[in-house]
């Protein structure tokens, strides 16, 4: 079975800085994906990034982007520039390609940006 | 398009009384779940569903019970509620494309207590 985690509880930055979430999964599959998703204090889930294992190239979304690691089976989100908004938990998840398509889920990491 | 709709969004329930949270899809995703999220432990998946008429149990199983009788809809029962299913309850959905899976869409989610 997988195992995701996230080993830091929580992070506090000022606004404006970087900040980097670290992730780590366990697995024996060779194809799969990893994500981030954000779940702000309306305890909506959204996703933020998305890597498929097979992609050596890191993904980027705007401010946020992802150092994979695929032999350290690491997974980190970057967040650059952090903005008032970006205070959430974030949640690192992995997939296994093909199959059921079941995601799960690290403890998560709770994250403040403050001003 | 509404994506996942969730109901109700909070609830108290009283232990030994029974309950169904309802969810529904409207962009005719084939995968479905729903997790619960405690504090501490991110989001577990309790039942997964890989189309109309087939489910399956995840990690956390114990008293609950899934059905799918249509692509849209995939409520989740509590046979007999315990304190230990207080809990915030995420229905959530996907599907594969020529790319792969692109993540899981997610409902805003039920607050459960059980008193």
């Amino acid at each position: 079975a997988q195992t995701v985690t996230q080993s830091q509880p929580e992070m506090s930055v000022q606004e404006a800085e970087t900040v980097t979430l670290s992730c780590t999964y366990d697995t024996s599959e060779n194809n799969y994906y990893l994500f981030w998703y954000k779940q702000p204090p309306s305890r909506q889930m959204i996703l933020v990034i998305r890597q498929e294992a097979y992609k050596q190239q890191n993904a980027t979304e705007n401010r946020f982007s992802v150092n994979f690691q695929k032999a350290a089976k690491s997974f980190s989100l970057k967040i650059s520039d952090s903005q008032l908004g970006d205070t959430a938990m974030y949640f690192c998840a992995f997939m296994k390609q093909g199959g059921a398509q079941k995601l799960v889920f690290g403890q998560g990491t709770r994250l403040t940006i403050n001003p | 398009n509404a994506g996942v709709t969730q109901t109700p969004k909070f609830q108290v329930l009283k232990t030994g009384q029974s309950m169904t949270l309802q969810c529904a899809q409207d962009m005719n995703h084939e995968y479905m779940s729903w997790y619960r999220q405690d504090p501490g432990m991110g989001l577990r998946l309790i039942h997964y569903s890989v189309g109309a008429g087939i489910t399956d149990q995840g990690e956390v199983p114990n008293g609950y019970n899934v059905s799918r009788s249509t692509t849209e809809d995939f409520p989740l029962r509590l046979l007999s509620a315990a304190p230990s299913q207080t809990s915030v309850y995420f229905c959530a959905s996907s599907y594969l494309s020529g790319g792969g899976n692109y993540g899981y869409t997610f409902g805003s989610g039920t607050r459960l207590t059980v008193v």
